[in-house]
């Protein structure tokens, strides 16, 4: 069965960091396209980060500089280390496959790992 | 980047209701947009990718069509388990971005 895990999240204080874990099953994160997608509270969707096959990385705007995207192939474990982190990064982060199953598109995701920042 | 903009934000329906959300592109995404649900609490779920390409396992009163800059989700009969956000995303350009989501409640 193919399954996303994420762990990691918890309450952090504004300027502070955070590493969240993706465990996966049943496939490869080293390949396929992964993503990290956040939800702040009661708000819609932001892509934050894609990692590709080839170990390229990009960033949403308002991450870049602060947020590092990783994988280990041989723990087939997905990372997002977060760094100087702001009230507005609080949300649920989702870690999520592109294209594994279907071309362009975030088609196995993650339970998801809520972030709190606050003081 | 690209901005996604649904439409509406939200709206009230009723099971057995024909109900239809439509999604605008920025510019032409050609058929690069997907279609996803969410229910309170979960993951969203993708639903139709490539415009009209329905994911194995969802059924068939869902419904996507379109291209260029606009494009439409309908749903041909809503039942119980329909109630959810539905966001549309496109994929033209690989700075992802998403539609800000409707609503579809009772």
């Amino acid at each position: 069965e193919v399954q996303l895990v994420e762990t990691g999240g918890g309450l952090i204080q504004p300027g502070g960091s955070l590493r969240l874990s993706c465990a996966a099953s049943g496939f490869s994160v080293s390949g396929t396209f992964m993503s990290w997608v956040r939800q702040a509270p009661g708000k819609g969707l932001e892509w934050v980060s894609v990692i590709y096959n080839d170990g390229s990385s990009y960033y949403e705007d308002t991450v870049k500089g602060r947020f590092t995207i990783s994988r280990d192939s041989a723990k087939n474990t997905l990372y997002l280390q977060m760094k100087s982190l702001r009230v507005e990064d609080m949300a649920v982060y989702y870690c999520a496959s592109i294209g594994y199953f279907t071309p362009d598109a975030f088609d196995v995701w993650g339970q998801g790992t809520m972030v709190t920042v606050s003081s | 980047d690209i901005q996604m903009t649904q439409s509406p934000s939200s709206l009230s329906a009723s099971v057995g209701d024909r109900v239809t959300i439509t999604c605008r592109a920025s510019q032409n995404i050609n058929k690069y947009l997907n279609w996803y649900q969410q229910k309170p609490g979960k993951a969203p779920k993708l639903l139709i990718s490539a415009a009209s390409s329905l994911q194995s396992g969802v059924p068939s009163r869902f419904s996507g069509s379109g291209s260029g800059t606009d494009f439409s989700l309908t749903i041909s009969s809503l039942h119980p388990e329909d109630f959810a956000v539905y966001y549309c995303q496109q994929s033209y350009s690989l700075r992802w971005t998403f539609g800000q989501g409707t609503k579809v409640d009772i």
